[in-house]
């Protein structure tokens, strides 16, 4: 069975452009969630999405959305990008519905460099 | 908000050596997940436990829900378990995962 992956692998773009990071869940997970990892911490909640519906909103400016397709698959998009947004942006899936949590299961990550 | 620390920050043993690594968090949790990162970013979850004790292979994870705080042992440690180990908890009611900042284990052969 495939993994959660996520597409590109790296991506470099200069400051005030815009980006869309791709993410493909494993076959029937319905929830996915979106990270921002800065070198050297922790990754920070940015997104969760679950039937397609924005389900948790970490502390991110309006610049940063996602959103979830039919077949559950998700794009996070950014907006007038920063130096500060270069990081690694993971993507999680899980079975999640609306009466229990389940363990999440992580991509490789996209690494964007912004110049 | 949930405060997640972790220590050591780094930690270098020798080859077979017994590993613990720490996680305490601040505010009552639903879940309580440790992941492996390696260099190039991948992260593997290990464990996700919300009570008591769980073993994989050489991999142990326990949990003391009254004193919010969580163990990761790994038993005759080798070079390959080398990586970063997070904690991750998730608070009641929330949808979202709050991360500590890792802790870099290196094996020394």
């Amino acid at each position: 069975d495939a993994g959660v992956t996520q597409s590109p692998t790296h991506l470099i773009k200069t400051r005030g452009q815009q980006v869309t990071l791709r993410c493909s869940p494993i076959s029937g997970h319905k929830s996915v969630s979106w990270y921002q990892q800065v070198l050297g911490q922790g990754p920070q909640f940015i997104f969760q999405y679950y039937e397609k519906e924005e389900r948790g909103r970490g502390n991110f400016p309006d610049r940063f959305s996602a959103r979830q397709f039919p077949n559950y698959s998700s794009e996070l998009n950014v907006n007038a990008l920063l130096l500060g947004d270069s990081a690694l942006y993971l993507c999680a899936s899980s079975l999640e519905d609306a009466r229990s949590y389940n363990e999440q299961f992580f991509g490789p990550g996209t690494r964007l460099t912004v110049l | 908000k949930n405060e997640v620390e972790q220590s050591p920050q780094n930690l270098t043993a020798q080859e077979g050596e017994f590993i613990t690594i720490n996680c305490s968090y601040s505010v009552g949790i639903s879940a309580l997940h440790w992941l492996q990162q390696h260099p190039g970013g991948g992260i593997v979850s290990l464990f996700m436990l919300s009570s008591g004790k769980k073993k994989h292979g050489r991999l142990i994870a326990t949990i003391n829900i009254q004193e919010k705080h969580s163990s990761l042992h790994i038993t005759a440690s080798h070079p390959r378990d080398s990586a970063v180990y997070i904690c991750a908890v998730r608070d009641f009611g929330n949808e979202k995962l709050t991360f500590g900042t890792g802790t870099r284990l290196t094996i020394i052969p």
